[in-house]
Order: structure tokens, then sequence, then C-alpha cells
């Protein structure tokens, strides 16, 4: 699975829209993008993924570079409850066999929303 | 409700002596996986299943087993073979194929003293 770089911490006031950028330079064809958040000592909660177009549910929007190297997440109305630890994985999807699908997480960004 | 299960959330062991955690999950999903957190730092993967009675080593698999017997089970062993097993563990599943998100447990804290 290709790596990924995110900015070690972030901060955002509250009411604001959170962009958490991420870089991932090496991602293959068929590589998605996914989002996680970790709030402290829980397990991480799935947020948002893709593969080429943008995407947007109800938690937030994914935007994804047309050459795919970055993606930025956006909480367009970030609340207290958003401050977590957000961590982009690029996966490739199963394939049968001995290609698994497995998820990677790096260090993620700590955002801290501001009251 | 559907869901994945991990217990206890609390777990205290003596050093050297090897302790389970369990992680069940009742969503029908073929893949389940095991990582480690430590303070400050993101989950390292320590070992994985697509399939039951089939599993693979993730990064940091030495002095850890697993089983998987049914497809609801993952089991993770800590041995005493395991030099620092204090942590965080965290258990996740997801539908083998397809672009799916995984689902995580709450997560098991254990301390050796």
């Amino acid at each position: 699975d290709a790596k990924t770089t995110q900015p070690t911490s972030m901060d955002c006031a509250e009411g604001r829209a959170a962009n958490l950028p991420c870089n991932h330079s090496t991602i293959s064809g068929n590589e998605y993008v996914y989002w996680y958040r970790q709030i402290h000592s829980q397990g991480p909660q799935y947020i948002i993924h893709g593969l080429k177009n943008n995407e947007t549910n109800e938690m937030a929007s994914l935007i994804i570079t047309e050459d795919r190297k970055s993606s930025t997440l956006i909480l367009p109305h970030a609340t207290l409850r958003d401050t977590a630890v957000y961590y982009c994985i690029v996966r490739a999807p199963y394939a049968g066999g001995t290609s698994y699908g497995k998820l990677t997480f790096g260090q993620g960004t700590i955002l801290t929303v501001h009251p | 409700d559907g869901g994945i299960t991990q217990s206890p959330k609390y777990l205290f062991r003596k050093e050297g002596q090897n302790v389970t955690l369990s992680c069940e999950q009742n969503l029908n999903h073929d893949a389940m996986y095991w990582y480690r957190q430590d303070p400050g730092q993101g989950l390292r993967l320590i070992y994985y299943s697509q399939i039951v009675n089939d599993f693979q080593k993730g990064d940091i698999a030495e002095g850890y087993s697993v089983s998987r017997e049914k497809k609801e089970s993952f089991p993770l062993t800590v041995t005493s073979a395991q030099k620092n097993p204090t942590a965080f563990y965290l258990c996740a599943s997801s539908i083998a194929d397809g672009d799916t998100e995984a689902f995580f447990g709450q997560g098991t804290r254990l301390t050796v003293v």
C-alpha cells in the first residue's frame, strides 16, 4: 500500500470548516483513499473513502486531486466533538489469493477544535 | 444490533503469563484484523485473516498468536514472548472484497505488571 503524509496537528475554530490534507504521491491506480478518526481511547471510526471522484456524506467531504497524489478531508462545520486524530489511509481492494486489502495506519493528524 | 465486540475493556496480567483477548463480530464479515496502539502512536497491524482457518502476520506479529476457527471470532493471544505487551489492542473486521469500510471494536487496554 502507498504511504501517506499528514501534518502532525491542526487547529480549527468551532463552526468553521476544517480542511485536513493528505499526501499520497505513490498511490496506485486501484488504491482507494480512506479517512478514519479516533477519539481518545476509542476504536477508529470510518468517515469516508473515494477512488477518483470527490465524495460527500453526512459527516464530511473528500476532495481528491486529479492526479490522485493528494486529498483533503473537509468537515464543513467543525464542532468540539470533532476533536480527534484523523487518519488518511491508502488501501488496495482485496483481489483474492494472497492479495490482502489490509489497512495501514500512519501517525495521523491531531485536530483540535476550539470554542 | 450488528457490530464488533471486544472483551474485556481493561485487562491486567502478571509478567510471564499468556493472555487471550476476545474479538467477536456479527456482521458476517470475512476479514478480521488485530492492531496494537501505544500512547501517542498510530495503529500497527499484528495479524489479519481474510477467511476462516487462514491468517497472516502483520507488521509486528512476534510474541502474538491468533486463531480463526469460526467466521465470527478472531481471538488474540499475547504470549510471554512479547517483550512489551502493555498497550491498547484494537480488533476490526471488513467485507473481504471491494472498497468497503472496516469496523472497529472499542479496544482492550492490557496492562502487564
